[in-house]
This record gives C-alpha cells, structure tokens and sequence, in this order.
C-alpha cells in the first residue's frame, strides 16, 4: 500500500545552519505530497504542500520539491530559527482515496541559539 | 481563529474500559478524521466521516472502535473494550473538503490515551 518514510530524528541543528529531512514515498498513481509541522502544545498544521511533480511547495522559507524520478519530497530550509524547534511530518494523499492522508513518523527538530 | 478542540488531553483507562475521546471540529467544515500515533511510530488513519457517515476506515478500526457526530457540533471516537495496545494519542481533524484532495486538515492538539 501507500506510505511514506522519512528520516529518523531527532534532528539537532544551530541557529542559522541549513537543514534538510528526508522523505521519500511509495504510492500507486500521482499523489499529492505535504509537509505538516506540529510545534509544542500544538496539533499538526499544514506547511507546504505539492500536488504534481516537478512543483515546489514553499512557506515560511521552506521548501520542497515533488520529485517524480526519486520519488522524494525532501524539505529544506536555508536557515533556521530557534522558533523552526518541533515535529515535522511528510504525508501523501492517495491516489485510491479522496478522503485520507497518509503520514511518516515525524523528525524532531531542535535549533540551539 | 477556528482550532480543533479535543477532550480530555490525558486519560488514563483500565484494560477492558470503555473510552470516549471528544472533538469539537471547525464549525464550517464537512469532513472529519481520527488519526493515531503510538508512541514513536507513525500517525497512523483510523476514519473519516462526512454526511453523518463513516466515508473511509482502515483495518485498524475494527469493530471495537465507532464515531458519532451526536448532536452537529462534537465529534467522538469510542473505544468499547480498550486494550494495551490501543495507548496512543488520538489526534482529531476536520476539513472543508476531503483532505486527499485539498491536504489540508486542521488537527486538534490530541488526546493521549494510556491503557494500564
């Protein structure tokens, strides 16, 4: 079936420093691919999305890019803030199904001042 | 701004118990979830609902897990028996449209369930 794996964190980072979580997906057909992020005390919340390959989702300087040929939908961020400190999720939509998302496991982030 | 509300944020249950986990969704929206993280693994799709009806269900939500929209405003999961491996956080969510389509679901800040 459908699923997504991303990479194990937690992720510790400075402020400042460049970053980048993996995720890569499996899927029947053209998902739609997401980032939600869930800061402490929060539920999740929608980042960036992508809905066709080759586009590229971005918010909050965040980025990522639908990558058909590897199957990826890694997340980047040129610099980040203490504030970026929380759980991030990859998830897909499923071609089989208009109502589901799936989603990972989440990467934990933690920028240092 | 419109949030997801869940109740309680912990329960803590006897093996055998009956649970019920109550979300209050986004007034406007149609549709509406249960998700579940066991700890440190992924966040795992119970359900949907949508038209006062269960839309889509894993394998997961066997016949001791319902929903109910009992009076247009909450939302609830029952878990009839509860077993240890039902310790979880139940994460509720609501859309406008079905999330497969749109991706974008609003959660609640979740109901950790512990099973003894």
């Amino acid at each position: 079936g459908d699923s997504v794996t991303q990479m194990e964190g937690p992720v510790t980072l400075s402020e400042e420093a460049c970053l980048t979580i993996n995720c890569t997906y499996t899927a029947t057909g053209y998902p739609s691919l997401f980032w939600y992020v869930q800061y402490p005390g929060e539920g999740l919340q929608l980042l960036l999305k992508a809905t066709k390959a080759d586009d590229k989702g971005s918010n909050k300087g965040f980025e990522a890019t639908y990558r058909k040929e590897t199957t990826s939908f890694h997340l980047e961020k040129g610099s980040v803030q203490v504030s970026d400190s929380a759980v991030y999720f990859c998830a897909l939509s499923s071609y089989s199904s208009a109502s589901k998302i799936i989603f990972g496991s989440g990467t934990r982030l933690s920028i240092r001042p | 701004e419109p949030e997801v509300t869940q109740t309680p944020s912990h329960q803590v249950t006897q093996m055998g118990q009956e649970v019920i986990l109550r979300c209050v969704p986004i007034s406007n929206h149609l549709y509406f979830y249960w998700y579940r993280q066991i700890l440190g693994q992924k966040v795992e799709f119970l359900v949907s609902f949508y038209n006062n009806e269960i839309s889509e269900k894993s394998e997961i939500f066997d016949d001791q897990f319902s929903v109910e929209r009992p009076d247009g405003s909450n939302f609830t999961l029952k878990i009839r028996s509860t077993k240890l491996e039902d310790s979880a956080m139940y994460f509720c969510a609501s859309s406008v449209g079905a999330g497969g389509s749109t991706g974008e679901l609003f959660f609640g800040e979740g109901s950790r369930l512990t099973v003894l």
